[in-house]
């Protein structure tokens, strides 16, 4: 079945180092694909997206790229800031209705920034 | 100011008493679902709802019922707790079950519902 891969945490970074989070999956078809970010006590909230090969999703600095040819999604920042700890899920969606819009998240995987 | 609204926060139950944790949407969201969050196993979807009395089984249902007789409320069951459901639980909404396809209606999520069993 589908299913999505992260690195494995904690990541640990000082501010303004280089963010890479590691994700791969494993689809039929031609999935949709997430990143989440989770702040502590609160619920997910979507980060970015790619809905088709080459896709780049952004926001807040985050970037990743749908790459089918190695079936990967990492997120990227320049340059994290202490805000940015957080837990942070890759996800892919098929586009099959019946599918009941489920999301299958990887892992999660912590990151923690110090000043 | 649009959310998803879970009760309670914390809840902590001993084995066999029967509990309800509710959900509630003020978005008017069509569809909504239930998820379970394990250290390692990321989130799990339980059950999910495409609209008022449709709900269907997801990934990990057993030990679960749901109900949806409002459009804005969808309650978790556990009829008899066992200790294998203590987890993190998120309760999450959208417009439709093409969330994955529309930018504009990603999966808006609770802020979670901590339950030990003991």
């Amino acid at each position: 079945g589908d299913s999505v891969t992260q690195m494995e945490g904690p990541v640990t970074l000082s501010e303004e180092a280089f963010l890479t989070i590691n994700c791969t999956y494993t689809a039929t078809g031609y999935p949709s694909l997430f990143w989440y970010v989770q702040y502590p006590g609160e619920g997910l909230q979507l980060l970015l997206k790619a809905t088709k090969a080459d896709d780049k999703g952004s926001n807040k600095g985050f970037e990743a790229t749908y790459r089918k040819e190695t079936t990967s999604f990492h997120l990227e920042k320049g340059s994290v800031q202490v805000s940015d700890s957080a837990v942070y899920f890759c996800a892919l969606s098929g586009l099959e209705y019946n599918q009941g819009g489920k999301l299958i998240f990887g892992q999660g995987t912590e990151l923690s920034v110090k000043p | 100011e649009a959310q998803v609204t879970q009760n309670p926060r914390y809840l902590i139950t001993v084995t066999g008493k029967k509990l309800t944790v509710t959900c509630s949407q003020n978005m008017n969201h069509e569809y909504m679902s239930w998820y379970r969050q394990d250290p390692g196993l990321g989130l799990r979807q339980i059950y999910y709802s495409m609209n008022v009395e449709v709900t269907d089984k997801g990934d990990v249902p057993e030990g679960y019922k749901v109900s949806r007789k409002e459009k804005r409320n969808f309650p978790l069951i556990l009829e008899s707790p066992s200790p294998n459901q203590t987890s993190l639980y998120f309760c999450a909404s959208s417009l439709g079950p093409w969330t994955a396809s529309s930018y504009n209606s990603p999966l808006h999520f609770g802020n979670g519902t901590r339950l030990t069993v003991t």
